[in-house]
């Protein structure tokens, strides 16, 4: 199972409706995760984290599943300027200590149509 | 506002070249990574460092090495390009807590 999946998409969706994607994880002892946003030819950039008790922010609300270990990120009354690729984000300690490393999935392809 | 900058948006080089990539971030974190993004494979962490002269391994650190120096900045180097290696860089920083800033990228082709 890799570390952190999701699907590809792309999610071809239209302007105002309501959109939702997964992401798994396999790594049971990860303690943060995080949706990340990437445009196209840009870096990426935090979206929001993922609180066990789940969050929302506008029109984005984030859940986290910890028995099935899967995040989700739902976007309401989407707007054009929504189409991105989303990143999922899971924090995995990596072995010889320093830093916990950050494992990005590689991303859900969301298009939003007018 | 916070900021990681990269020395180049664009580079060109020819195989055998020894490259250096530049990062720079202005939020004085103890973290930064360096990271290569490809079509289907997503982002890669190549190494990262915890601290000045600390640095560790990533899941991809063959043929690439990196130099921490002072807090605020962190380089790639490339010592023998490949064109294999033409990539997206993307460097990133963050503090102790886990929100992680990236740089603009860097789209480095090698021929």
């Amino acid at each position: 199972r890799k570390e952190v999946e999701q699907d590809p998409g792309p999610f071809n969706v239209p302007e105002g409706a309501t959109v939702a994607f997964n992401c798994t994880y396999s790594n049971s002892a990860s303690q943060s995760f995080f949706w990340y946003r990437q445009d196209c030819r840009k870096e990426p950039k935090l979206l929001m984290s993922v609180y066990s008790s789940g969050n929302e922010d506008g029109r984005f609300t984030a859940q986290l599943n910890r028995a099935s270990q899967y995040i989700s990120l739902l976007i309401r009354d989407s707007k054009l300027s929504d189409s991105a690729t989303y990143l999922c984000v899971v924090n995995a300690r990596r072995t010889g200590g320093g830093a916990d490393g950050l494992t990005f999935g590689k991303g859900t392809h969301l298009i939003i149509q007018p | 506002d916070v900021k990681v900058t990269q020395s180049s948006r664009y580079l060109v080089k020819r195989t055998g070249e020894k490259v250096f990539l530049e990062c720079v971030q202005d939020m004085d974190h103890e973290n930064m990574f360096w990271y290569r993004q490809d079509p289907g494979l997503g982002l890669r962490l190549i190494y990262f460092s915890y601290d000045v002269k600390m640095k560790e391994k990533g899941d991809i650190p063959e043929g690439y090495s990196v130099s921490r120096e002072k807090k605020e900045r962190f380089s790639l180097i490339l010592e023998s390009a490949s064109t294999n290696q033409t990539s997206m860089y993307l460097c990133a920083s963050r503090a102790l807590v886990y929100e992680q800033y990236f740089g603009p990228g860097t789209r480095l082709t090698v021929t």
